[in-house]
C-alpha cells in the first residue's frame, strides 16, 4: 500500500484565498483525522471521521473551516478565506480501528502571506 | 482540558547511551498510549503501543506504563544518531471521542556521536 497520500506537499497562497487540501486514507482504513502541527501549539486535532461520517469537528478552529470525506477513499479540509494564522504543516491520518495508532500521511506546509 | 504533557527537551545523550523519554497525561480513564517519531520536516512515525501496566519491550525500545501514577515512558537502548528526532506521546481521550489521540508537545532527543 503506498500509505496516507496528502496533496499538495506544499502550498503558498494569499491572504483571502480559498485553499482545499487533499487527502486519500489507506485502503480498508475506517477513519480518518486532520491535524494541524504548528511549533507553539503542536499537534491539534481539527475533524475526525468514521466509516466517511464526522464524529467530532470540535477542533475546527471556525467557520472558515470545513472538512468533507465523500467516500472512503478521499476526504478534503478546505479553508476560505484563508489568514496568515493558518499557516501550519496540515496532516491526515487513517487507522483501521482508532484506537489502534494512526498511519500519518507527509503532511502539507501551507504559507498564507 | 485533557493534556498530555512532555518536556520538550532537547535531551542530549551520548552515542550508546540510554535515552529516557517521559510523558504524563491527565484523563485517568486512558486506555491506549503511543510513542511517535518524528524526523524534523517529516511526519509522525508510530514506534510502539501500550495498553497494560508494565513494560513492553520492541529492539531497542521499551515503553513503560503507570497508570495509578498516569505516566508513560520511552527507553531507548544503546542510542544512535539516527534516534535523533522528536519523540511525541499520544494518548487516546478516553471520555470524548474514543478515536481521537491527544498528542503531547514531543521531546526532542539529540544523539551525539
Amino acid at each position: 500500500d503506498a500509505g496516507v497520500i496528502q496533496s499538495p506537499r506544499h502550498e503558498v497562497t494569499e491572504m483571502g484565498q480559498e485553499v482545499t487540501l487533499r487527502c486519500k486514507p489507506i485502503s480498508g482504513h475506517n477513519s480518518l483525522f486532520w491535524y494541524r502541527q504548528t511549533m507553539m501549539r503542536g499537534l491539534e486535532l481539527l475533524i475526525y471521521f468514521n466509516n466517511n461520517v464526522p464524529i467530532d469537528d470540535s477542533g475546527m478552529p471556525e467557520d472558515r473551516f470545513s472538512a468533507k470525506m465523500p467516500n472512503a477513499s478521499f476526504s478534503t479540509l478546505k479553508i476560505q478565506p484563508s489568514e496568515p494564522r493558518d499557516s501550519a504543516v496540515y496532516f491526515c491520518a487513517s487507522s483501521f480501528r482508532a484506537e489502534g495508532g494512526y498511519t500519518f500521511g507527509s503532511g502539507t506546509r501551507l504559507t498564507v502571506v | 482540558q485533557k493534556e498530555v504533557e512532555q518536556n520538550s527537551g532537547p535531551l542530549s545523550v551520548p552515542e550508546g547511551a540510554i535515552a529516557s523519554l517521559n510523558c504524563t497525561y491527565s484523563d485517568r480513564g486512558s486506555q491506549s498510549f503511543f510513542w511517535y517519531r518524528q524526523y524534523s520536516g517529516k511526519s509522525p512515525e508510530l514506534i510502539m503501543f501500550i495498553y497494560s501496566n508494565g513494560d513492553k519491550e520492541d529492539g531497542r525500545f521499551t515503553a513503560q506504563l503507570n497508570k495509578a501514577s498516569q505516566y508513560v515512558s520511552l527507553l531507548i537502548r544503546d542510542s544512535q544518531p539516527s534516534d535523533s528526532a522528536t519523540y511525541l506521546c499520544a494518548v487516546n481521550d478516553y471520555g470524548g471521542s474514543q478515536g481521537n489521540l491527544i498528542f503531547g508537545k514531543g521531546t526532542k532527543l539529540s544523539v551525539k556521536p
